[in-house]
């Protein structure tokens, strides 16, 4: 089975623009959990989406948004960037996200330069 | 609230020797413990997982993690590390309410020959 693919792998972005990324599960797996990761603040979770639902929210503003398409694939979005947005992005599938202690697979994240 | 801690931000050994990598959790519920390593430039790869049953969890690689409840502990061994071995590790834990991982700080694990 193919693995998580996330697209693109890196960006460069000026403060104020919108920048939106894009995940692929593994096939069958309708999941998909979005995580931030820096250097400062480590890995974070942003939001989980299941069959087309956002599931769970992080504490993150607004400006960050997610959704998810019948195809499990995924898309976050990030508006009037800042310099702290700059991160890798790392998207997860799981097969759901009601059994406790589901395995989340990792794609090779996006990442995101903002000047 | 679930927690994880991570002792050492940085741990060094030498190729051949015991790789010891600290992990202590706080849950108030039975936790579901993760430990996942991340390559340069890589996402995060699963190592292996403790859900329940058998406490010893062995993983891939030659990794193994031992669950002790008594001492809220999930610490991460390896008895010979490979210089293939220098990457990131991460320790997590699932949070039932949230559906999601929460990580610890991560330890960098560095081989030298």
């Amino acid at each position: 089975k193919a693995g998580v693919t996330q697209t693109p792998r890196y960006l460069i972005k000026t403060r104020g623009q919108q920048v939106t990324l894009s995940c692929s599960p593994i096939s069958g797996h309708r999941s998909v959990s979005w995580y931030q990761q820096t250097p400062g603040q480590g890995l974070q979770f942003l939001f989980e989406y299941f069959s087309e639902t956002q599931r769970n929210k992080g504490n993150f503003p607004g400006r960050f948004s997610g959704r998810q398409f019948s195809n499990s694939r995924s898309e976050m979005n990030v508006s009037t960037l800042e310099l702290g947005d700059s991160a890798l992005y790392l998207c997860a599938s799981s097969s759901t996200w009601d059994r406790v202690g589901e395995t989340q697979y990792f794609g090779p994240g996006t990442r995101l330069l903002v000047l | 609230a679930q927690s994880v801690t991570q002792l050492g931000s940085h741990v060094s050994v030498s190729e051949g020797a015991l790789v010891l990598l600290r992990c202590n959790y706080s849950s108030s519920v039975p936790p579901y413990l993760f430990w996942y390593v991340q390559y340069p430039n890589q996402g995060l790869q699963l190592l292996l997982k403790y859900t329940t049953g058998a406490t010893l969890v062995k993983g891939i690689n030659g990794f193994e993690a031992e669950f002790k409840k008594s001492e809220t502990s999930f610490h991460l061994t390896k008895p010979s590390a490979h210089m293939s071995d220098a990457a990131e590790y991460f320790c997590a834990v699932f949070n039932n309410q949230g559906g999601k991982l929460i990580f610890g700080q991560g330890t960098e694990l560095s081989v030298k020959p």
